[in-house]
């Protein structure tokens, strides 16, 4: 079974600084890891997906992450934060078959200007 | 080209009684997706529906039910509305019947619903 945790449930940083939203899973086999963003009253967009092969993935608009399978996590981080990051972000795994998908509960995050 | 769309937006129920709602995959997409998201919560996985045929279930009671048609696109269905069922329902798509993992899934922008 697949389980996601995010720590911390709010996040503010001011702008320009670094965003780190924090992602651990638990998984009996390697996982497949993403991170959505939801801005308000809309759906999930897909920021950055890890499968297979190089560990640090890089996403849209400057986030990245990095998959370490010894801390079982996928932490997402972006160098200097915009305005416009301000929303609620989620972290997710699924099991290679692949048929059932598993959300952590969310980070909002928030840009101080 | 169109994204995954959701009817309606939002949508207000009273308890005990039944609700579809409605989704139609991004264009080129064969499989859809079905969550509840809780306010303050992340979205619950409902079940996926493949080839006209539920494919995988979440933790869910049988009062939600699905249907996918020929053209792709899918109802949610559930009966006898509880307090709890209030939530965002997410339609998400993607291709080709395969696990989640090649395919990114697409999601629309949820039905609102609210039960009185």
């Amino acid at each position: 079974a697949q389980s996601v945790t995010q720590l911390g449930s709010h996040v503010s940083v001011s702008e320009g600084a670094l965003v780190l939203l924090r992602c651990n899973y638990s998984s009996s086999v390697p996982p497949y890891l993403f991170w959505y963003v939801q801005y308000p009253n809309q759906g999930l967009q897909l920021l950055l997906k890890y499968t297979t092969g190089a560990t640090l993935v890089k996403g849209i608009n400057g986030f990245e992450a990095e998959f370490k399978k010894s801390e079982t996590s996928f932490h997402l981080t972006k160098p200097s934060a915009h305005m416009s990051d301000a929303a609620e972000y989620f972290c997710a795994v699924s099991d290679p078959t692949g048929n059932q998908f598993y959300f952590g509960t969310g980070t909002s995050l928030t840009v101080i200007p | 080209d169109a994204g995954v769309t959701q009817s309606p937006t939002h949508l207000i129920k009273t308890r005990g009684q039944q609700v579809t709602l409605r989704c139609s995959p991004k264009s080129g997409h064969d499989t859809v997706s079905w969550y509840q998201q809780a306010l303050g919560q992340g979205p619950q996985f409902i079940f996926q529906y493949y080839e006209e045929e539920e494919r995988q279930r979440g933790n869910f009671p049988d009062r939600f039910s699905g249907h996918q048609f020929p053209n792709y696109s899918s109802e949610l269905n559930v009966n006898a509305l509880l307090l709890g069922d209030s939530a965002l329902y997410l339609c998400a798509s993607s291709l080709a019947g395969r696990g989640f993992g090649n395919q990114p899934q697409h999601f629309g922008d949820g039905t609102r619903l609210s039960i009185l």
